[in-house]
């Protein structure tokens, strides 16, 4: 079975410092992965997904991830955060058929003012 | 607004009563999603739907739950005899599967329930 891990379950920081959220997964095969934003009080929405090409996906609001298959990892990153960025931060991953849809348990960030 | 909708946002009921929630999909989405989410976790998937036809059930989906996409269209979810332990919000996604779509999920608002 697919299982996905966040390496942090709460990050703290200062605007302007930068970011990364680490996710790994596990699943043997062709996989495709999602990062979701859970603004508060606001539903998922879609931050940015790898398919396949280019391992390095730039998504909304300046996030970018890389895929790395060696390490089965898709860290989330950003150059430097704002206020705006405080939320719940999932990763997800599916195989290839679209199925076995399965979530990390997310990392929350807080920005500080 | 052409998102996903569910109906009602919360529901209240008492230990032991049935509970049916809907969900209506982006109309051209082929894919309808039920996940469960309590919190400080991530979403769980409990089931989905191509069309019509259910293709995939999680192994934790208790037989007191049933979801249903008669035409295609919207779904419902319905919890028989509820526990406490069911108490979560429920998410509904939808997505465009095949050769035009990449399968990204759109999420709704959810539906909170609380059983007393």
């Amino acid at each position: 079975a697919q299982s996905v891990s966040q390496h942090n379950h709460h990050v703290i920081l200062s605007e302007a410092a930068s970011l990364e959220l680490g996710c790994n997964y596990s699943y043997g095969g062709t996989v495709n992965l999602f990062w979701y934003v859970q603004y508060p009080g606001q539903h998922l929405q879609l931050l940015l997904k790898y398919f396949s090409g280019d391992p390095l996906v730039k998504g909304i609001k300046g996030f970018e991830a890389e895929f790395i298959k060696s390490k089965f990892s898709f860290n989330l990153r950003k150059p430097s955060v704002q206020w705006s960025d405080t939320a719940e931060y999932f990763c997800a991953v599916n195989d290839d058929y679209g199925q076995n849809f399965v979530f990390g348990p997310g990392t929350r960030l807080s920005v500080l003012p | 607004d052409t998102g996903v909708s569910q109906d009602p946002r919360h529901k209240i009921t008492k230990r032991g009563q049935n509970v049916t929630f809907r969900c209506d999909p982006i109309s051209e989405h082929n894919r309808l999603y039920w996940y469960r989410q309590t919190l400080g976790q991530g979403p769980e998937f409990l089931t989905y739907f191509q069309n019509e036809a259910q293709l995939e059930k999680s192994r934790l989906l208790s037989d007191r739950f049933s979801a249903e996409r008669p035409k295609g269209s919207f779904s419902t979810l319905e919890i028989q005899r509820t526990e406490q332990g069911d108490s979560a919000m429920y998410l509904c996604a939808s997505s465009l599967w095949g050769l035009a779509g990449t399968n990204e999920q759109f999420f709704g608002p959810g539906t909170r329930l609380t059983v007393l």
